[in-house]
């Protein structure tokens, strides 16, 4: 089965860097993928990591690590439209359905 | 480019009763998901569709779930009889590519059962 662990909260304030960690198992790996989610919205893809490095998209960046099975995202120059829940997911066999992560609520103060 | 479509946004019913959700997935996305969203908790995957066929309904509680997806285009997933835990956000999500675990996710239809 597939199991993925990343902090439930996380404060941060306005214009900081804030980091968000998720540790996977899963029989037969693909990529680890991020998602958005503000209260009561849709989740929305941020990004996906197939191999090892640092990807980035404006001022978020995703991060893999295949050997330690760990992945990060990290979010730069905070605002306050940041505030959400983000989840980490990884593709399962046989089909690539994705299982997600329980989410971390990211509060952004002023 | 229309994003993915559900209906109700929200419902709300006794336990025991029966409720229908619908969903149109965006053009030309040949997977179609249904996740259950308890509060607090991640998306949690009850059945996948490729085109018009199930791929995984492992964690689907078939004695009160059903869902279909005639001509491998819209789909409606059913729970009958309720019960007080399938309180949650039904959302449908649909992908084009499976290989970038980029899914596209409606807005969900909020189920409450009293």
């Amino acid at each position: 089965g597939q199991s993925l662990e990343q902090p439930s909260e996380v404060t941060a304030v306005e214009g900081a860097i804030v980091q968000i960690n998720c540790t996977y198992q899963t029989s037969g790996f693909y990529g680890l993928s991020w998602y958005q989610q503000h209260d009561g919205g849709a989740p929305t893809f941020l990004s996906y990591n197939a191999l090892d490095g640092l990807e980035e998209t404006g001022r978020f960046s995703s991060f893999l690590s295949r050997s330690d099975s760990y992945g990060y995202l990290l979010l730069q120059e905070l605002q306050m439209k940041d505030s959400a829940s983000y989840f980490c997911a990884v593709p399962s066999r046989p089909a690539r359905q994705l299982t997600f992560g329980s989410g971390t609520q990211l509060t952004v103060l002023p | 480019e229309a994003g993915v479509a559900q209906s109700p946004r929200y419902k709300i019913i006794e336990k025991r009763q029966s409720v229908a959700f619908w969903c149109n997935p965006i053009s030309g996305h040949a997977t179609l998901y249904w996740y259950q969203q308890i509060l607090g908790q991640g998306p949690k995957l009850l059945i996948q569709f490729q085109n018009n066929g199930v791929v995984d309904d492992s964690q689907l509680p078939k004695d009160r779930f059903s869902a279909e997806r005639l001509k491998g285009v819209d789909s409606t997933l059913k729970i009958q009889p309720a019960k007080l835990e399938d309180s949650a956000v039904y959302l449908c999500a649909s992908s084009l590519f499976q290989l970038t675990g980029e899914l596209f996710f409606g807005e969900g239809s909020r189920l409450t059962v009293l």
